[in-house]
C-alpha cells in the first residue's frame, strides 16, 4: 500500500530564511512524487513533482524538492521564504500505473513572520 | 495545463435534500476522475475513483449509496450527496487523469458543501 507522512503539523520560519517542509514516503515499485499548496477556501495548486531524472526538482515560486531513494524522502525546500509563502502544504504520491489515484499527506502549514 | 472546473462552488442546503457536484474537464478528455474530500485544515480522502462508461470504484468506509458517482462523458463526472446530513458538510475536490501523461492529475477548485 502506499502512504506518504509530513510529520510536521506547524512549520514556523521568519521572512528571509530557508523553509523546508518534510515528507516520506512509502511506495512499491518507482513513485511519482508531488508537492501541491492551498491557500485558504481555494483548490489545490501544483507546485512541482519527481518522475525521474535529477533529484533535485525545481518548482513554482521558488520551491524545490530532493528526492532521495536510500532515504524516502522528497523534503520541500525554499531558500528564502516569503510571508506570501504561508499556507497548507501538502506531499503526494501516485504509483506509476496509469488511472491511480494520487494519496496526500496530512499537509503541514507553513507559517511566514514578517 | 488542463482546466478542471466544479459546479457549484458553494452550496447551502437542508439536511435530507440531495445535492449534485459536477466536475468537468474543459480541455480535454479524462478517462478517470477522482473524487476527494477534505475536512478542514486535513488532508484530502480519496472517496472514489470513476471511469468513464463504468461503475465507480469506492474507498473503504465511503457510503455507495450515499455519495452516488457518474462518469457519462470523457468530460464530466457527477457526484450525488444523497439525503445530506449535517457531518456530510465538507470541501468536495475532484482531479481529471488524461491518461496521457502519467505524472499529473489535474485538480478542480473544490465544492463547499453546507449542509444545515
Amino acid at each position: 500500500a502506499q502512504s506518504v507522512a509530513q510529520p510536521e503539523d506547524q512549520v514556523n520560519v521568519a521572512e528571509g530564511n530557508p523553509l523546508t517542509v518534510k515528507c516520506t514516503y512509502s511506495v512499491s515499485g518507482n513513485p511519482y512524487l508531488f508537492w501541491y499548496v492551498q491557500y485558504p477556501n481555494r483548490g489545490l495548486q501544483f507546485l512541482l513533482k519527481y518522475i525521474t531524472g535529477d533529484n533535485l526538482v525545481k518548482g513554482s515560486y521558488g520551491f524545490e524538492a530532493e528526492f532521495n531513494k536510500s532515504q524516502t524522502s522528497f523534503h520541500l525546500k525554499k531558500p528564502s521564504a516569503l510571508v506570501s509563502d504561508s499556507a497548507l502544504y501538502f506531499c503526494a504520491v501516485r504509483s506509476n500505473q496509469a488511472g491511480t489515484a494520487l494519496i496526500f499527506g496530512k499537509g503541514t502549514t507553513l507559517s511566514v513572520s514578517s | 495545463g488542463a482546466v478542471v472546473s466544479q459546479h457549484p462552488s458553494r452550496v447551502i442546503c437542508k439536511s435530507g435534500t440531495s445535492v449534485k457536484i459536477e466536475c468537468r474537464s474543459l480541455d480535454f478528455q479524462a478517462t478517470t476522475m477522482f473524487w476527494y474530500r477534505q475536512f478542514p485544515k486535513k488532508s484530502l480522502m480519496l472517496m472514489a475513483t470513476s471511469n468513464e462508461g463504468s461503475k465507480a470504484t469506492y474507498e473503504q468506509g465511503v457510503e455507495k449509496d450515499k455519495f452516488l458517482i457518474n462518469h457519462a462523458s470523457l468530460t464530466l463526472s457527477t457526484l450525488t450527496v444523497t439525503s445530506a446530513h449535517p457531518e456530510d458538510s465538507s470541501f468536495y475536490i475532484c482531479s481529471a487523469d488524461s491518461g496521457r501523461a502519467l505524472n499529473e492529475q489535474f485538480f478542480g477548485p473544490g465544492t463547499r458543501l453546507t449542509v444545515l
